[in-house]
């Protein structure tokens, strides 16, 4: 089975641009989930979306938002992009949505850097 | 406020040692914790995941512990090698209904030869 991939690797852009990040889960799974990671902060929870719903939200303003499609696939969107939304952005999809022992299969990540 | 603390930001160890990394939590009751691998430049892996009414758990070289009481999990890699190099995260999960694991920082460990 393939992994969970991210669309693009690697972006750069200019503070106040906004940004849409891709994320295609392992077939199957219909739970995916989006961290930020900073050497700061560490991985933080973004939102986690299941048949096309989120269920979920972490403490981040509401110009991160999301969305998912009914074929699972995901995306997600940055307005106004400030210096400290510069980031490795990581998705991750489960096969076991919210019944406890979640366990999470990482892309890659999405590298994102604003000037 | 919930605190999920990964004692060492980093960990030397000898080549052939037992490697022990310890996850702390505060004001959080997790139904189950899981262990991953993080590489530079990469998602982070599942390596192991115990539940609240575990002690313990192995997996080949690996083994952790959860005791709820301490609140805290410690994670085992005997035998370790240089390959074992990585940064390791220890994550809370409530439970049913909660859909979302909180991480720590990590620690990173490099196994010297």
């Amino acid at each position: 089975k393939a992994g969970v991939t991210q669309t693009p690797r690697y972006l750069i852009k200019t503070r106040g641009q906004q940004v849409t990040l891709s994320c295609s889960p392992i077939s199957g799974h219909r739970s995916v989930s989006w961290y930020q990671q900073t050497p700061g902060q560490g991985l933080q929870f973004l939102f986690e979306y299941f048949s096309e719903t989120q269920r979920n939200k972490g403490n981040f303003p509401g110009r991160f938002s999301g969305r998912q499609f009914s074929n699972s696939r995901s995306e997600m969107n940055v307005s106004t992009l400030e210096l400290g939304d510069s980031a490795l952005y990581l998705c991750a999809s489960s096969p076991n949505p919210g019944q406890g022992a979640d366990t999470q299969y990482f892309g890659p990540g999405t590298r994102l850097t604003v000037l | 406020s919930q605190k999920i603390e990964q004692n060492s930001e980093a960990l030397n160890i000898q080549e052939g040692k037992t490697a022990t990394l310890t996850c702390n939590y505060t004001n959080y009751s997790p139904a189950y914790l899981q262990w991953y691998r993080q590489d530079p430049g990469r998602g982070p892996v599942f390596l192991l995941l115990i539940r609240e009414n575990e002690k313990e758990k192995r997996k080949e070289r690996l083994k952790v512990t959860f005791d709820t009481t301490l609140k805290q999990s410690l994670f085992h890699i005997t035998a370790s090698q240089p390959a074992d190099s990585a940064t390791y995260l220890c994550a809370l999960d409530r439970g049913a209904g909660s859909y979302q694991l909180t991480f720590g920082k990590g620690t990173k460990l490099s196994v010297i030869p």
